[in-house]
C-alpha cells in the first residue's frame, strides 16, 4: 500500500480508442505527476500540477490530455495512441511542489498500458 | 539532460557491498534515490540537497559532491530485499517538482 492507487492496472486499447486512467492519493499531498516509464528508458516526466494547476506540460502530445479535479485526483485521458506510447505509466504525489526537487515524490504502482 | 548512472548492473552475494554512482552536465540543487522492483512502484530512499550533509538510513546511505554534480549511492551488507532497479533523479537550480530520472542501475543480490 503505497497511498498513491492508481487504475487499471493493466489497459489494452486499440489505436482509435478512448480511455483515462485514474490515480488517487490518500496522503494529502498538494502535487500531482504522471510519468511515463518504457522499457530500457529513463522515467519521463510528463505533467506537473500544484492545487489542481498545471504548472509543467514536458512536451507531451496532445492525444494524452491530463484533467486534475481536486488535490486528491489525477486523470489521464487517451485518445488516438500509436504503438509507441505502450508503456508504464506511473502517478506520483509530493507534499508541495517544492523548490530545486526539495520534496520527495510517492509513485503508485502504474498502469500498463499497451496499443494494439 | 538526463544523468547518467554507473554501472548498468550489478550483482552481489548477501553482505556484499556496492556502489552506484550519479552524474550530471547540470548544476545540480538537489538529488533523489529511488529504488523500485518488478511490477512495483518506485519508492523513495533520500533526498540529497546542495549544501546538505551525507545522509543515511540503516545500511544504505548516499553522498552528494556538488562540486562534481555526482551523487553516490552507498549499500552496505546488502540484503536479498536489496534488489531491484535503482534510480536517481535531478533537480537544477530553476525546477519546481521537475526530476529527470538516469537510466536505472538494476541490483541483484543472491543468497
Amino acid at each position: 500500500e503505497t497511498g498513491v492507487t492508481q487504475t487499471p492496472r493493466h489497459l489494452v486499447m486499440g489505436m482509435t480508442n478512448k480511455k483515462s486512467l485514474k490515480c488517487e492519493q490518500h496522503l494529502g499531498h498538494n502535487a500531482m505527476y504522471w510519468y511515463k516509464q518504457s522499457a530500457k528508458k529513463p522515467l519521463e516526466l510528463m505533467f506537473v500540477y500544484s492545487l489542481e494547476e498545471r504548472v509543467e506540460n514536458n512536451s507531451v502530445p496532445s492525444r494524452f490530455s491530463p484533467e486534475c479535479p481536486n488535490s486528491s485526483h489525477l486523470f489521464l485521458h487517451l485518445h488516438t495512441l500509436q504503438p509507441e506510447d505502450s508503456a508504464l505509466y506511473l502517478c506520483a504525489s509530493s507534499q508541495e511542489l517544492g523548490g530545486r526537487g526539495n520534496q520527495p515524490q510517492h509513485f503508485g504502482d502504474g498502469t500498463r498500458l499497451s496499443i494494439l | 539532460q538526463q544523468p547518467v548512472q554507473s554501472p548498468q548492473a550489478v550483482i552481489l552475494r548477501e553482505g556484499e557491498d556496492a556502489v552506484i554512482n550519479c552524474s550530471s552536465s547540470k548544476a545540480l540543487y538537489s538529488v533523489h534515490w529511488y529504488r523500485q522492483k518488478h511490477g512495483e512502484a518506485p519508492v523513495f530512499l533520500m533526498i540529497l540537497l546542495k549544501g546538505g550533509e551525507q545522509k543515511g538510513h540503516e545500511k544504505i546511505s548516499a553522498s552528494f559532491n556538488e562540486k562534481k554534480q555526482q551523487s553516490s549511492l552507498y549499500l552496505t551488507a546488502s540484503q536479498l530485499s536489496y534488489s531491484g532497479t535503482y534510480f536517481c533523479g535531478t533537480a537544477g537550480g530553476t525546477s519546481y517538482g521537475k526530476l529527470t530520472f538516469g537510466q536505472g542501475t538494476i541490483l541483484t543480490v543472491h543468497p
